[in-house]
Formats: structure tokens, C-alpha cells, sequence
């Protein structure tokens, strides 16, 4: 049972253009909704997070828009260059602290 | 990666062998929690911890066992290795205590381990 869903599994833009990754989730419990970033051979590491009462937060080239009533977000990578490929993972904060993950995107950004 | 360190970072093993991988922070952090990551399924928690001798079951729990005796070191032991437990496994710290990153979880650089 995959309680956030993240589409699509991989994605190539070139470069100065815009990544999209999507997700979805299903428990309406969730409090937080973070955005990891991963590089090959490291951990994940926060990118970006927002709550559920804001519906868009931007940092940067980095944006998160949040649709509560649809329960969906998405990652927007504007203007993207060759050091953003990296894998994605949107993730849902519950009780606890605990974190569910999405299936991860491959983001390819090339020159 | 946050003051995490995770042990040994490659092991290979035989299948039914036992096996430990260690988790080290220095950061004090109370929660501790163990991930594992396989292609299509993102992170999935394992166990986690919120306090010394304090644990409890994530979502794919089976077949492995934690222990946390100091807030510092958290273990995750596979009792009796298993190729579906061929993984990237990482480590990861949260502290609710910290008011600006109370919800934020600082991951280690994971531990790849091989079953054959």
C-alpha cells in the first residue's frame, strides 16, 4: 500500500527549462509534505517542505504547490541546469515524526 | 551528512548469516529511525526510535530487529539474511525539540549491503 504516489519515475528537461514532479497522497493526517533531493552515493537531503495551509512555497528556482482539496503537490524546478540531476523524493510527514516516502523521480537535466 | 555515520557503508553476506549495521550520530538528536531503499519504492521506515530503549515497527519491519542503548548509537540487525534484504539502508535523525527543524530528518550516506 503506497500511501504517496509520484510520477513520473523519471524525467530528462534541458537546459533553463522547467522539471515537474507530482505527487499524490491518500491520508488526510499528514501535517507536513517535504521535498528530498539525492545525489548518487549520498543520502537524501531536504530541498524544500511545505504545510498543508499554504498553497505554494517558493525558494529560489524551487517551487511547491499544494492542492489540500485534490490531497496532490508538485516539485517545480524553474530555469534547470546540469547540477540538479538528481533522484526526488516527495514525502508526507505523520504522527510520530515519521515519514512516508514516494516511489523517487530521476530528474536528467542536460546541457 | 549532519553529524551521521553510518557502518560499514558495503558489506557482503551469505544468506542465513546474521548481520549488524551500526548508525552513529553526534548531534543528540531523540529520534533515530532506519530506512531502506530499493528502485520504485522510495525510502520505506523500517524501525524507528524515539528515546533510548524506545522503539517501535515501521512499515517493513519483518526480519529485522533495532536496539538503542545510547542516544547515540542506533543498530539495525538482520537476524538471518535474507536476497530480499539486498538494500541501500540508511539512517536518519529528526529532534521535534528543535523549534526551526523539529519535522526535519538529516539522513546519513546509507550502507549498501549485498546478500548472496
Amino acid at each position: 500500500q503506497q500511501q504517496v504516489k509520484q510520477s513520473p519515475q523519471s524525467l530528462i528537461v534541458q537546459k533553463g527549462g522547467i522539471s515537474i514532479i507530482n505527487c499524490a497522497y491518500e491520508n488526510t493526517a499528514f501535517d507536513y509534505f517535504p521535498w528530498y533531493q539525492q545525489f548518487p552515493g549520498k543520502g537524501p537531503a531536504l530541498l524544500i517542505a511545505i504545510r498543508p495551509d499554504v498553497s505554494e512555497k517558493k525558494e529560489g528556482r524551487f517551487t511547491i504547490s499544494f492542492n489540500k482539496s485534490a490531497k496532490q503537490f508538485s516539485l517545480h524546478i524553474m530555469d534547470s541546469q546540469p547540477g540538479d540531476s538528481a533522484t526526488y523524493f516527495c514525502a508526507a510527514k505523520a504522527a510520530g515524526n515519521k515519514l512516508t516516502f514516494g516511489g523517487g523521480t530521476r530528474v536528467l537535466v542536460k546541457p | 551528512d549532519a553529524g551521521i555515520t553510518q557502518s560499514p557503508r558495503h558489506k557482503v553476506t551469505e544468506t542465513g548469516t546474521p548481520v549488524t549495521l551500526r548508525c552513529h550520530q553526534t548531534e543528540n538528536h531523540r529520534y533515530m529511525y532506519w530506512y531502506r531503499q530499493d528502485p520504485g519504492h522510495g525510502l520505506r521506515l523500517i524501525h524507528y526510535s524515539y528515546g533510548v530503549k524506545d522503539t517501535d515497527k515501521g512499515e517493513v519491519s519483518d526480519g529485522y530487529s533495532v536496539s538503542r542503548s545510547k542516544t547515540e548509537d542506533f543498530l539495525l540487525t538482520l537476524e538471518s539474511a535474507t536476497s530480499s534484504q539486498t538494500s541501500v539502508y540508511f539512517c536518519a535523525i529528526s529532534d521535534p525539540g528543535v523549534l526551526q527543524a523539529k519535522n526535519i530528518q538529516y539522513f546519513g550516506a546509507g550502507t549498501r549491503l549485498s546478500v548472496l
